[in-house]
């Protein structure tokens, strides 16, 4: 029972134009989540998270928004860049417990 | 210089062998993690440790043995090799279980 939904395995996005990635969840309880980044044949780094007391999280290019009623998050990176080519992982956890990983979405910067 | 370091890098081995799994943090965390990230790409944790004491073990065959001798260093022993132990592990560390965790390179294992 997933969790920590990503439905989209792979998403194709233009270089310098926006990509967003977006992530579903059923567990109520969730009150912080995280989006991380993996290269091939290295571990994922996180890249930013929200608080369930924002709707919004903002970092450079990176920009997190979080709607607790759809219990929806994405992740929106503008512009995209050849470097931004990577696999992203949603994940969520509650107060002191574990991380909940989504399956992750291949994100592909085209020239 | 590397924050969390992992080795091997590649493991492959027969069925029925027993491997262990090093890592160790220079990050100066309190916590480390074990995950598995099977062939379905799903990421999954294992094993938690703060401060050298298991704090979070899901449900994982007790063939698998974490050990912790220090705060820097969180190993996992893996005792009788099945071939769906087949993944990639990671370890992680962090300060404080709420905080953001860092993850080494990864464990390619193979059991043929």
């Amino acid at each position: 029972d997933q969790q920590v939904k990503q439905n989209s395995p792979s998403l194709s996005v233009q270089e310098g134009r926006i990509s967003i990635l977006n992530c579903d969840y059923t567990n109520s309880m969730f009150d912080y989540f995280l989006w991380y980044k993996k290269y091939p044949a290295e571990g994922p780094t996180f890249l930013i998270s929200i608080s369930s007391i924002k709707d919004k999280n903002e970092d450079g290019r990176f920009t997190v928004f979080l709607n607790k009623s759809a219990k929806h998050l994405s992740l929106h990176i503008v512009p995209s860049q050849p470097g931004d080519s990577a696999v992203y992982f949603c994940a969520a956890k509650e107060w002191d417990d574990k991380i909940i990983f989504g399956k992750g979405t291949r994100l592909h910067i085209l020239p | 210089d590397t924050a969390v370091s992992q080795t091997p890098k590649y493991l492959v081995t027969q069925m029925g062998n027993d491997k262990s799994i090093k890592c160790e943090q220079n990050l100066g965390h309190d916590t480390m993690y074990w995950y598995k990230q099977d062939s379905k790409k799903f990421l999954k944790i294992m094993f938690s440790y703060n401060n050298k004491e298991l704090i979070i073990n899901e449900t994982v065959p007790n063939r698998f043995s974490p050990k912790s001798p220090d705060k820097a260093h969180l190993n996992l022993h893996i005792n009788s090799l099945e071939l769906g132990d087949s993944a990639v592990y990671f370890c992680a560390s962090s300060q404080g279980a709420r905080e953001t965790q860092y993850f080494g390179p990864g464990t390619r294992l193979l059991v043929l």
